[in-house]
């Protein structure tokens, strides 16, 4: 079974500031994909970067990186000079890029509450 | 702008009505989603449809009942609900089911069940 652990209920940070939120993930396939959402108070879910479990370099997206090591399980989200307007949940998700019969779905862990404050 | 648009954006229903939530996408995907989402539990995949095939169903309640007329249009039908069937839900889309390809979502709709 595919699992997703964000162990951080809530993060604080300061406006300007870097913010890592973690994600490690437990899975037995080669081939498979990790995605970061943001989703603000309104409900939306919004798409943020994307890393392949075959990609060599660490994806990037503006103040977005994925800091990936592939050994460790873990597919951290780093963003840098936090605003205000990064105040939202985040959703780690990971999706088995070779499996038929789920082929598609997407786990997601349980989100961390960002806050950034002045 | 999400390209994926629901509606209602809330909705609150007695146990035994009947109602419809829509979700439309014009960005040319052929794979749509529909997610619960209640409160301190992770997104739950509710059905999967690609070329307006049903291809999973996550062991969803038959009180809840899909249709996908077209790769544009999925509709969630509801009919004698619980109340802990209160939560949002997410409708998604993505180019196809596989590869790097992100699900882009919705806002959803809220739902509440007196």
């Amino acid at each position: 079974a595919q699992k997703i652990t964000q162990t951080q209920p809530g993060m604080f940070v300061q406006e300007k500031e870097a913010v890592t939120l973690d994600c490690t993930y437990d899975t037995s396939d080669q081939s498979y994909g990790l995605f970061w959402y943001k989703q603000p108070s309104s409900g939306e879910m919004i798409f943020l970067i994307y890393q392949g479990s075959y990609d060599e370099q660490n994806a990037t997206e503006g103040r977005y990186s994925l800091n990936f090591q592939k050994a460790r399980k873990s597919a951290n989200l780093v963003i840098s000079a936090s605003q205000l307007g990064d105040s939202a949940m985040y959703f780690c998700a990971m999706r088995d890029l070779d499996r038929g019969s789920t082929l598609g779905r997407l786990y997601f862990g349980r989100g961390t509450q960002l806050t950034v404050w002045p | 702008e999400t390209g994926v648009t629901q509606t209602p954006r809330h909705l609150v229903m007695g146990m035994t009505n009947k109602k419809s939530l829509k979700c439309e996408q014009h960005l040319g995907h052929n794979a749509m989603y529909w997610y619960k989402q209640s409160a301190k539990k992770p997104l739950e995949l509710m059905f999967v449809y690609n070329f307006k095939e049903q291809t999973e169903n996550n062991s969803v309640p038959s009180r809840f009942s899909p249709e996908c007329p077209n790769s544009s249009h999925l509709f969630l039908h509801l009919h004698t609900l619980q109340p802990e069937d209160s939560a949002l839900y997410l409708c998604a889309s993505s180019l196809d089911r596989g590869g790097n390809q992100p699900q882009h979502f919705g806002d959803g709709t809220r739902l509440s069940i007196l």
